[in-house]
């Protein structure tokens, strides 16, 4: 079964740590997508990672994309409580497999 | 005004009832979405369209029907719905040159009695 998992499912962390969440993927996909969504509202994108090594940054984001290993990261720096919400990676084969998601929850 | 909007935003039925849920976008993009979005499950695609002449099933398909009525227009329909599809729906679009970077509606709640 080809599958999109994240972990951690569930992130409280304080602000001004730094974190990282995790995207495994088993598909052949060679981009992954990242997306935040707030409580009760839609997705947004936040990154697309087209290759192998791509690395982006939005602000205390930090997305990079390991084709070979089928993981994409999502770092966070000096978390602020304005981060909070729940991430989620997608793969880019046919099915758009979209992970579980991560919810984050940033404390003073 | 939204780029992509859903109508209606929130809908309850009842069990055997045919539902349409519909999706309309003004970013001039080619390809649309279905997805659903249960908790603890993250979305699954239900159907895509990569143009007016084209409707691919996606990973949970069954239950469900979509037609593509114009470019911009993409409706998925519940021919006789039931309980376990109660959730949130939302339409997505995308463009090839854009790297197929999704954009989402607001979605739609749906609850099926």
């Amino acid at each position: 079964e080809l599958k999109v998992e994240q972990n951690p499912l569930f992130l409280s962390m304080q602000e001004g740590k730094n974190y990282t969440i995790y995207c495994n993927y088993s598909t052949t996909s060679d981009r992954l997508y990242w997306y935040r969504q707030d409580p009760g509202k839609s997705l947004e994108s936040l990154f697309v990672l087209l290759s192998n090594g791509a690395v982006k940054q939005e602000g205390r984001l930090m997305a990079s994309l390991d084709t070979k290993a089928r993981l994409s990261t999502l770092h966070i720096t000096a978390a602020v409580h304005d981060l909070s919400a729940t991430y989620f990676c997608s793969d880019d084969t046919d099915k758009l497999i979209f992970g579980t998601g991560t919810r984050l929850q940033v404390f003073p | 005004d939204a780029d992509v909007t859903q109508t209606p935003r929130n809908r309850i039925t009842k069990t055997g009832k045919r539902i349409m849920l519909e999706c309309s976008q003004t970013k001039g993009h080619d390809r649309m979405y279905w997805y659903r979005q249960d908790p603890g499950l993250g979305l699954r695609l239900i159907y895509y369209s990569f143009d007016v002449k084209d409707i691919n099933k996606g990973e949970i398909s069954d239950g469900y029907s979509v037609s593509r009525q114009a470019q911009a227009k993409f409706s998925l329909s519940l021919e006789s719905a039931i309980p376990n599809q109660t959730a949130l729906y939302f339409c997505a679009t995308s463009d090839f040159y854009q790297a197929d970077t999704q954009y989402f509606g607001p979605g739609t709640r749906l609850t099926v009695l």
